[in-house]
């Protein structure tokens, strides 16, 4: 089973500030998908990368898919309190979604 | 479009006690999946299926069981319910599995005492 380890576990910053969040693996993914998840709520679908080295940018958050297809990283520039969630990476295989176990971010007004 | 919905919001059982939470979706999506989500932590799956009459386990199988008679409803069965299975359950779907996005529900908040 590929694991998905997500780092760092928690994030807590002021608003304004930047961040990047990391998605990595031991093995290739065949495309991943990042999810915010707000309290209270399901998951939402924010991208989906397919392609090595592909950068994908939604307003003030851009992502990237690693060369080798082995690791991703979520970009927040001047984050708001409206961007504090769970975001999840999540790894299709078949007919399966794996997810690793997020990251929660915290955005201080 | 009411996309994935999901019954009940909230439930609590006791020990030994069953269920069914129930999960709809008026999209026509061919796959379907039963995810946990345990306090801080990610989504665990719990079964899946990629149409009617088609259904397989996924990481989390023990002490659930599912159904899958029509493209739009994918109930989830509790069994004898033990308080390691309080959890939120999320019930998603998708019209094709990989690229595709998933469309969650909001979830079943359920406690088991």
């Amino acid at each position: 089973t590929q694991l998905l380890e997500q780092s760092p576990q928690f994030l807590s910053i002021q608003e304004g500030e930047n961040l990047t969040v990391y998605c990595n693996s031991s093995s290739v993914f065949s495309s991943l998908q990042w999810y915010r998840q707000e309290p209270g709520e399901g998951p939402v679908l924010l991208v989906t990368v397919v392609t090595g080295g592909e950068v994908k940018k939604l307003k003030r958050l851009t992502f990237q898919f690693g060369d080798a297809r082995k690791d991703s990283s979520l970009h927040i520039t001047a984050a708001q309190p409206g961007d504090t969630g769970l975001y999840l990476c999540g790894w299709g295989s078949g007919s399966r979604l794996t997810f690793g176990e997020g990251t929660q971010l915290t955005v201080n007004p | 479009n009411a996309g994935v919905t999901q019954t009940p919001k909230f439930r609590i059982l006791k020990i030994g006690q069953s269920m069914t939470l129930q999960c709809t979706q008026d999209m026509n999506h061919n796959y379907m999946y039963w995810y946990r989500q345990d306090p801080g932590m990610g989504l665990k799956l719990i079964y899946y299926s990629v149409g009617a009459g088609i259904t397989d386990k996924g990481e989390v199988p023990n002490g659930y069981n599912v159904s899958r008679s029509t493209t739009e409803d994918f109930p989830l069965r509790l069994e004898l319910a033990a308080p390691s299975q309080t959890s939120v359950y999320f019930c998603a779907s998708s019209y094709v599995a990989g690229t595709n996005g998933y469309t969650f529900g909001s979830g079943t908040r359920l406690t088991v005492v």
